[in-house]
């Protein structure tokens, strides 16, 4: 079936550090992808999405790149900071059959100072 | 500025007991949604409403029910059906009601069993 896998936090990084956080997914059709991030006590906010193979969505210095061929949707910042402590989370929207949109299990960051 | 407010923050059930968790949005978007969150799981749908009196179960509707009886509402019960209540609760918005693509998130009700 339809899924979203992502690498295990937690992930502890020092302030400036580069970041990479792992997502692949399983899905028929072509899916729209998306990274959501939650900071503490929050809810979610949508952070970058990719609607078509190639696509690079990219925010607040975040980035990531739509790979069909890989299955891939791997979330990437050149230079944390302690701000970016925040669980990310990756999700898929189906763009068929009532257009459901699948999230994966989250990944914790920690940024040290 | 507009948004989605969840209240309340904290909540806390007996045994046998239903409780309602509330949700608002001023944002004038048509479609609504309730996920529930677990530790080390993504988030799961319970239900969705693209608009008014109408709303349609997700993958984890049982033990729950809704109502959309205002655009801006879409409170959520959790009943005495539901024998594993203890989660963190989020209520989503998005403009569009063809598709169940969430936009904006509330910041959350977390509900515990006493």
């Amino acid at each position: 079936g339809d899924s979203v896998t992502q690498m295990e936090g937690p992930v502890t990084l020092s302030e400036e550090a580069f970041l990479t956080i792992n997502c692949t997914y399983t899905a028929t059709g072509y899916p729209s992808l998306f990274w959501y991030v939650q900071y503490p006590g929050e809810g979610l906010q949508l952070l970058l999405k990719a609607t078509k193979a190639d696509d690079k969505g990219s925010n607040k210095g975040f980035e990531a790149t739509y790979r069909k061929e890989t299955t891939s949707f791997h979330l990437e910042k050149g230079s944390v900071q302690v701000s970016d402590s925040a669980v990310y989370f990756c999700a898929l929207r189906l763009n068929t059959g009532g257009f459901k949109t699948i999230f994966g299990a989250g990944t914790r960051l920690f940024v040290k100072a | 500025d507009g948004g989605i407010t969840q209240s309340p923050k904290y909540l806390f059930r007996k045994e046998g007991q239903n409780v309602t968790l509330s949700c608002e949005q001023n944002l004038n978007h048509d479609a609504m949604y309730w996920y529930r969150q677990d530790p080390g799981q993504g988030l799961r749908l319970i239900y969705y409403s693209q608009i008014v009196n109408d709303f349609q179960k997700g993958d984890i509707a049982e033990g729950y029910s809704v109502s959309r009886e205002k655009k801006e509402s879409f409170p959520l019960t959790v009943t005495s059906a539901q024998k594993n209540p203890t989660a963190f609760y989020l209520c989503a918005s998005s403009i569009d009601r063809g598709s169940t693509q969430p936009q904006h998130f509330g910041d959350g009700t977390r509900l515990s069993i006493l």
